[in-house]
């Protein structure tokens, strides 16, 4: 059964702290999203690959986060340095394009206290 | 740009009764729609998807959304709700020409009463 697979499933840290957050699309999918969820902000877009190339990172902030996929088969999310307000989950997702419909991993749940 | 409008925070519903979740939309041309259900501590599960053809569409657990351009609506239905269905529930569209990004609607929370 192919799912999307995040690592960690759960982080908490202290403020100041790099996070990094993994994720394992579906072999074979050539786009990867990466998603935030709060409250407050329901889901947002932070940023989506195609073909491992950044399409949109517009929704992230540019000066803490970065996403990169260093590989077809690893993605990942960073935050350096990490306030109380990235506390969210965080989720990627991924699918084939075109027309696609996205499979989403469990999320990450990130408290930074 | 692309934009969704679930109206419904919260609905609760009796157990067996119909349901009807709206979601409305705003964009340039006929998009992609879907409707993703999560569970708590859960990722989002896709329950339909609708892209061209015939408006009626059928998805996972009995639940079923009808496309109407005329009212930019993608409506999502069931006739009979079990217990097992109160969770939230999220109306998405996408697009090949916005790169098929996901846009999300902000959630309608359903409870299911016995």
């Amino acid at each position: 059964d192919a799912r999307v697979t995040q690592t960690p499933r759960h982080k908490v840290t202290e403020m100041g702290q790099e996070v990094t957050m993994r994720c394992q699309p579906i072999l074979g999918h050539n786009t990867v999203f990466w998603y935030r969820q709060t409250m407050m902000q329901g889901l947002e877009l932070l940023a989506y690959f195609r073909n491992r190339a950044p399409l949109d990172d517009s929704g992230m902030p540019k000066d803490r986060f970065s996403a990169e996929m260093p590989d077809a088969t690893l993605a990942t999310l960073k935050i350096q340095p990490s306030e109380p307000r990235d506390s969210a989950v965080y989720f990627c997702a991924s699918g084939s394009s075109p027309g696609l419909e996205a499979f989403f991993g469990q999320g990450t749940r990130l408290t930074v206290v | 740009a692309q934009s969704v409008t679930q109206p419904d925070i919260h609905i609760t519903v009796s157990e067996g009764a119909s349901l009807e979740l709206r979601c409305n939309y705003s964009y340039g041309a006929t998009p992609y729609l879907f409707w993703y259900v999560q569970s708590p501590g859960q990722g989002l599960q896709l329950l339909l998807k609708y892209f061209s053809g015939d408006t009626l569409v059928q998805g996972i657990k009995g639940f079923e959304a009808e496309f109407k351009r005329s009212q930019s609506s993608f409506n999502l239905r069931k006739p009979s709700v079990h217990w097992s269905d109160a969770a939230e529930y999220f109306c998405a569209v996408g697009a090949s020409w916005s790169g098929d990004k996901l846009t999300f609607g902000t959630g309608t929370r359903l409870a299911v009463r016995p």
